[in-house]
């Protein structure tokens, strides 16, 4: 059974470029959460999408884009690149039981460095 | 803004000693706390989901407890192994969603041998 999966792994952009992160959830997981973590700090929520759909939100700008697909995978969009955006990037997966407390299930993350 | 502590940053015990660090909440508007343990080069693993105040869990030589009330979450190590050595984050859920968890920055431990 495979877990959550990132790719790529690195990724080194330049300025004002975009930039296309990609997640797979566990298997029979149906929620996915992107998160941001910045050296030193703990994980930062960008948003998550359920059936599709961006469900929730974080304080992130709308140069941070992402989409669902039908099997559950999950794609981060950033546009216009700026230095500050290089961090780890950390997908989360989790089936959604309507507890509201189900545990996340992470990947090892894409790691984006912005020159 | 939801203001997730965690303390100490960082902690350094020899193998075998015990110890424990701190996660602290907002003590209004709970609805669970997650911790996760992240050793390097892998992925972060939930260890806990808490829920009720007074909640105590455990995991082998690790456990931890829950005061909702006063707004903190401890997380106790007994007899510490080099294994064990990883960040313990804490994250904190005031919605009906584990997706938007506020995570504190962690604790580093490391256990010498």
């Amino acid at each position: 059974d495979a877990g959550v999966t990132q790719s790529p792994t690195h990724l080194i952009k330049t300025r004002g470029q975009q930039v296309t992160l990609r997640c797979s959830p566990k298997s029979g997981h149906d929620t996915v959460s992107w998160y941001q973590q910045a050296l030193g700090q703990g994980p930062q929520f960008i948003f998550q999408y359920y059936e599709e759909e961006e469900r929730q939100r974080g304080n992130f700008p709308d140069r941070f884009s992402g989409h669902q697909f039908p099997n559950y995978s999950s794609e981060l969009n950033v546009n216009a690149l700026l230095l500050g955006d290089s961090a780890l990037y950390l997908c989360a997966s989790s089936w959604d039981r309507g507890l509201g407390n189900e545990k996340l299930f992470f990947g090892s993350g894409t790691q984006l460095s912005v020159l | 803004i939801l203001n997730v502590e965690q303390s100490p940053q960082s902690l350094h015990v020899q193998e075998g000693d015990s110890t424990n660090f701190t996660c602290s909440f907002p003590s209004s508007n709970f609805y669970a706390l997650h911790w996760y343990r992240w050793e390097t080069a892998k992925s972060p693993e939930a260890l806990f989901v808490m829920t009720l105040n007074g909640d105590e869990k455990k995991k082998g030589r690790i456990s931890a407890t829950l005061n909702t009330k006063e707004g903190y979450s401890y997380l106790y190590i007994k007899g510490s192994q080099p294994e064990d050595s990883a960040t313990y984050l804490c994250a904190f859920l005031y919605n009906t969603n584990a997706g938007k968890s506020t995570f504190g920055d962690g604790t580093t431990l490391t256990v010498k041998p």
